[in-house]
């Protein structure tokens, strides 16, 4: 139990195009949606914090009008990379939460590269 | 930022149990010690968590010291798969993780 499946797994775009990433809790409803961001040989930063239905909260340094975030409802939550630069080349990571005691349950993360 | 500190990286010999340690002088009464792993190029892999009580399931066991200012993971038998990044985590039940940099485990044939 307890999957998370995150689309696409691996994307490639020019620069200045705007990518959307998917967030899915298979088999369970997720009140609560976290996006991390990983470069290489360095641990997850977290992004931002999704709950179903409200806006999401922002880490410091996190720009919210770049990274767009939706999790309209309890299965699916979006980030969507707005004008991407190389710079935002990443491995983009998201997890999930149910009920309150349920720990956090990871995606298998997608690599954007921008070109 | 994180609230833990682990070893950079360690070693085991395979079929040896891996003992990876955990500092966490600064963890609050509410919460709880979590603990991942990171295969190269996937998402962290839950593996157990506790509040104050020793836990164990089928892949490892958490031991928890009674001031609950650190923890170590047991692996009771490390095969070459579970060579991993291991993260250690302090949080609140559903609230944010911060990350530490990990201890990178390497299990030797």
């Amino acid at each position: 139990g307890a999957v998370v499946s995150q689309h696409p797994s691996w994307v490639i775009c020019k620069s200045g195009t705007s990518v959307k990433i998917e967030c899915r809790s298979l088999d369970f409803q997720a009140t609560t949606m976290f996006w991390y961001r990983q470069f290489p040989k360095q641990s997850l930063m977290l992004m931002a914090t999704s709950n179903e239905g409200s806006k999401a909260t922002y880490e410091q340094g996190v720009e919210k009008d770049k990274f767009l975030i939706n999790h309209a409802s309890l299965t699916l939550s979006t980030l969507t990379v707005t004008s991407a630069h190389p710079e935002d080349s990443s491995f983009y990571i998201c997890s999930a939460t149910g009920q309150v005691d349920q720990p956090q349950h990871f995606g298998d993360g997608t690599r954007l590269s921008i070109l | 930022d994180a609230k833990t500190t682990q070893p950079t990286s360690m070693d085991c010999a395979e079929g040896r149990a891996a003992n990876l340690p955990c500092n966490h002088s600064t963890i609050s009464g509410n919460e709880y010690v979590y603990w991942y792993r990171q295969i190269h190029s996937q998402g962290p892999q839950y593996i157990i968590h506790g509040l104050k009580n020793n836990e164990t399931n089928e892949m490892a066991s958490l031991i928890i010291t009674e001031d609950r200012k650190s923890s170590t993971l047991i692996l009771p038998h490390a095969t070459l798969r579970d060579t991993a990044v291991y993260y250690c985590i302090v949080s609140s039940p559903g609230n944010q993780f911060y990350f530490g940099t990990g201890t990178s485990l390497t299990v030797i044939p």
